[in-house]
């Protein structure tokens, strides 16, 4: 197995700019979730899916931020406009329904620079 | 008071030494417990889970403490492949799936 698969692994971009973060889940996997890392506030959950569909958003930070997933291979996570406040490593993780586990699987993140 | 608290460290522990540091949560509703290892710019990792009773995985020991609402993670005979930061990791009670994250303890087992 592949694993949980993000791209771009880094992104350099200009305030203002659209950034478009991309994820593709281990298949099989019917949890998503986004999270972003920085050194002040540690890991956030901002989104997360349950079969395609968004389950809860309430950390998404404001308007500027949106997720979507079409369909159980595939989610993105959009700034637009970014920030340089925005700058951070993006986190996508998936977890499967066995077991009653709860144990998520990260992608190797894409860190994320606004200029 | 956050959710999940731990010491951010560093803790700087000599290579062979015994190591340990706790988590506490706020939440005692909570009823599942982790620890996951992140190495310098990498993904968190799952090391183990933490059971009632506690649990052992080699060097590693996890202990939960309900009552006193902590987690605890010993690490014997520390190897400088430990050196990594610890996130205390536990259940969001009123969700099946989401997990609350500690900000983490930075290990640095020197030789």
């Amino acid at each position: 197995d592949a694993g949980v698969i993000q791209s771009p692994r880094h992104e350099v971009t200009e305030m203002g700019q659209e950034v478009t973060l991309r994820c593709k889940p281990i298949s099989g996997h019917d949890y998503l979730f986004w999270y972003r890392q920085t050194m002040m506030r540690g890991l956030e959950l901002l989104i997360y899916f349950n079969n395609n569909v968004p389950i809860d958003d309430s950390g998404m930070p404001e308007d500027r931020f949106s997720a979507k997933m079409p369909n159980a291979s595939f989610s993105t996570l959009k700034i637009q406009p970014s920030e340089p406040r925005d700058s951070a490593v993006y986190f996508c993780a998936s977890r499967g329904l066995g077991g009653g586990s709860y144990e998520q699987y990260f992608g190797p993140g894409t860190r994320l620079t606004v200029t | 008071r956050k959710e999940v608290e731990q010491d951010p460290g560093p803790f700087n522990v000599p290579e062979g030494a015994t190591v340990a540091f706790n988590c506490t949560y706020s939440n005692s509703a909570s009823q599942s417990f982790f620890w996951y290892r992140q190495d310098c710019r990498k993904e968190p990792k799952l090391l183990m889970s933490v059971y009632s009773s506690g649990n052992e995985d080699g060097r590693f020991t996890a202990q939960l403490n309900r009552a006193s609402q902590y987690i605890s993670l010993l690490i014997r005979d520390s190897k400088l492949s430990d050196s990594a930061t610890y996130l205390c990791v536990v259940n969001a009670p009123n969700s099946n799936y989401q997990l609350i994250w500690g900000a983490g303890t930075k290990l640095i087992i020197k030789p």
